[in-house]
């Protein structure tokens, strides 16, 4: 499986912007771009994914190296709920049955108020 | 819309003692994966069904842990018997499709501590 690296941990006051990195230098043609996030003693949710353009969904904004190699996870205006693990993982088309979900480490993400 | 519902939330058994745990899916959803989280690391997947078949199961270890989802809806994932390194979240998901866009719903978790 394709591998992503991220930082271990990132600061951010309340209600300003908040880019969390993802590098992918390994990433095939067929995987997917997913962040999923875990807020303390939850399950993980899913936040947005992509392929090759940047996408916008009502959580964040996805940014997507023309390279593909990297991408960043975006939150337009950091609320103390949005502190959370964030995990930035690759899924792909190979198989039958689709890609696993193969989570990392993440970032941990605190938002100071 | 319901999600995805797991029990029990919490248990506390000693080394040598089984376990189970159950989940039910998301009505509609044929996909169902059971991860392991331990304290301070990512989820790992355990295994991973379709309906009632088995995907993936490469990540479970088979001589003490086993996962059964017979009707194709809810499932169990039992460990017999415990290690002290079994305790861990058990993480419950499930996903309306298995393509690899398709967004996977999680439960609350089943938190385990052996003694």
């Amino acid at each position: 499986d394709a591998k992503t690296t991220q930082p271990n941990s990132m600061e951010s006051n309340e209600e300003e912007p908040v880019h969390l990195p993802c590098n992918h230098s390994t990433i095939s043609g067929t995987d997917y771009i997913h962040w999923y996030r875990q807020l303390p003693s939850q399950g993980p949710e899913y936040v947005i994914h992509g392929l090759t353009s940047n996408v916008n969904n009502r959580m964040a904004s996805l940014a997507i190296a023309e390279d593909r190699k990297s991408s960043t996870l975006i939150l337009h205006r950091a609320t103390l709920r949005d502190a959370a693990v964030y995990y930035c993982i690759l899924r792909d088309l190979k198989g039958n049955q689709g890609g696993k979900l193969i989570f990392g480490q993440g970032t941990e993400l605190s938002v100071k108020p | 819309e319901a999600g995805v519902a797991q029990s029990p939330r919490y248990k506390i058994i000693e080394k040598r003692q089984s376990v189970a745990f159950w989940c039910n899916p998301i009505s509609g959803h044929a996909t169902l994966y059971w991860y392991q989280q331990i304290l301070g690391q990512g989820p790992k997947l355990l295994i991973q069904f379709q309906n009632n078949g088995v995907v993936d199961d490469s990540q479970l270890p088979k001589d003490r842990f086993s996962a059964e989802r017979l009707k194709g809806v809810d499932s169990t994932l039992k460990i017999q018997p415990a290690k002290l390194e079994d305790s861990a979240v058990y993480l419950c998901a499930s996903s309306f499709t298995d393509t690899n866009t398709g967004e996977l719903f999680f439960g609350e978790g089943s938190r385990l501590t052996v003694l």
